[in-house]
């Protein structure tokens, strides 16, 4: 089975912290994705990877930058954090030739900033 | 651009109604996918279903059954016979048919609370 997992369920950080969200694959997937999840918007896409070192932005990357120095890993960092990234942060993974477009998800980390 | 919207944001029924939700989207590409994902509570999504814009079949599962109706950008997901478990938020998502980094777009998502 595949398996997402990220670093930590739930954390709480103060305003102007940099903030790091790991997320680790274990399927050897080349594609990976970070989406932030708000009520009553669903899921948006921040930035994906669909290899190591490359990085693409999503629809909304402001504020935040991500790092993948190994196919398994991918990395979400806010350099600054702020209250309005105050929000559930999701992680996926899938496969560059999968032509279903299937993408496995993590538990999320619901983060907060005071 | 790519749109996917759910209009009902939260739905609360009785155990063993049936319950419809609605999914409707839109976009200017001839060939995509739709998908349907369910979050329970502990936050994890989970694949449900896809469909592809050549397969216009309605696909039933179990107590789950899917409406693709291209005519009118719809795609519906009904459970019969809800049960407890089946309460979660549920996500209708779309992306063309390429191949690479596929860009999933989501609806805003269903509370689906079902009451013993």
């Amino acid at each position: 089975d595949v398996k997402v997992t990220q670093s930590s369920r739930y954390l709480v950080k103060r305003t102007g912290e940099k903030v790091f969200l790991e997320c680790v694959q274990d399927m050897d997937h080349e594609n990976m994705f970070w989406y932030r999840q708000d009520p009553g918007l669903g899921l948006r896409l921040i930035y994906f990877s669909y290899d190591v070192k490359m990085k693409e932005k999503g629809d909304i990357p402001e504020g935040y930058s991500v790092s993948r120095e190994k196919k398994e890993r991918f990395s979400l960092i806010l350099e600054s954090a702020s209250t309005n990234q105050t929000s559930m942060y999701l992680c996926a993974s899938s496969l560059w030739l999968q032509d279903q477009g299937e993408q496995f998800f993590g538990p999320g980390t619901r983060l907060t900033v005071l | 651009a790519q749109k996917v919207t759910q209009a009902q944001t939260e739905i609360s029924v009785v155990e063993k109604e049936d319950v419809t939700l609605d999914c409707v989207y839109e976009t200017r590409d001839t060939t995509y996918y739709l998908f349907w994902y369910k979050q329970p509570p502990s936050g994890e999504l989970v694949f449900l279903i896809r469909r592809n814009s050549f397969d216009e079949q309605n696909e039933i599962s179990g107590r789950y059954s899917w409406n693709f109706q291209k005519s009118t950008s719809s795609f519906n997901f009904t459970i019969t016979a809800s049960q407890v478990v089946d309460s979660a938020v549920y996500f209708c998502a779309l992306r063309p048919i390429i191949q690479g980094a596929q860009k999933l777009v989501f609806g805003q998502g269903t509370r689906l609370t079902i009451n013993p």
